[in-house]
């Protein structure tokens, strides 16, 4: 079945580093989302990114989808605190319309 | 806007025991989700409802869970009898027409 991998599994950084995110589909997607779940909450929408090639920012986030529809990534420039938490990417499986959670990428900010 | 409420937030209970967990989506939500999530890990899909109808259930366990949204708004997942591998946090999302989920803040299980 289809499998969404995200790499790192976990990320130490120091404030104001930068930090990035893959997010690797088995197949083919229709669009992708990321999310975050900060420690005991849980996950809140960040982005929906659905064309080829796509970039999108939010502020200090960048977000892309990779040409083939099968990758995307997450960057983070110049980490603050409150960026803590885990941050999930989720692939639309055009062929069961199921958004498949990807493994997470936990992110600790070191003050 | 209200968002998805979940309740209860936290269940203890013995194992081999029945629960049942609630969830009101957004108004207007057509799409309602059922996941779980284990810690540590992301969310898996167990049921989704468009509208009444289950339209995708194959990760359900059947054997002992069910799921219910009768008139194609709150929703009630079931597990019955409870194991122990089945503590994990039940997550309800439900879906805007663009397809963002909005999550509810979860239903905490703990079998012993």
């Amino acid at each position: 079945g289809q499998q969404v991998m995200q790499i790192p599994q976990y990320q130490h950084v120091q404030e104001g580093e930068d930090f990035t995110t893959y997010c690797n589909s088995s197949t083919t997607l229709s669009n992708i989302q990321w999310y975050k779940q900060r420690p005991g909450g849980h996950p809140v929408f960040l982005i929906q990114l659905v064309k080829s090639g796509e970039v999108k920012k939010q502020k200090r986030l960048t977000f892309q989808f990779g040409e083939a529809k099968k990758n995307s990534s997450l960057h983070i420039t110049a980490t603050q605190t409150t960026d803590v938490g885990t941050y999930f990417c989720a692939g639309l499986d055009s062929g069961t319309y199921k958004y498949i959670f990807g493994t997470g990428t936990r992110l600790k900010v070191l003050a | 806007e209200a968002g998805v409420v979940q309740s209860p937030r936290y269940k203890i209970i013995e194992k081999k025991q029945p629960v049942a967990f609630w969830c009101n989506p957004i108004s207007g939500h057509n799409t309602l989700y059922w996941y779980l999530q284990n810690l540590g890990q992301g969310p898996e899909l167990l049921i989704r409802y468009e509208n009444e109808e289950a339209v995708d259930d194959s990760q359900l366990p059947k054997d002992r869970f069910s799921a219910e949204r009768l008139k194609g708004v709150d929703s009630t997942l079931k597990i019955q009898p409870a194991e122990l591998g089945d503590s994990a946090v039940y997550l309800c999302a439900s879906s805007s027409p663009v397809g963002e989920l909005f999550f509810g803040e979860g239903s905490r299980l703990t079998v012993l």
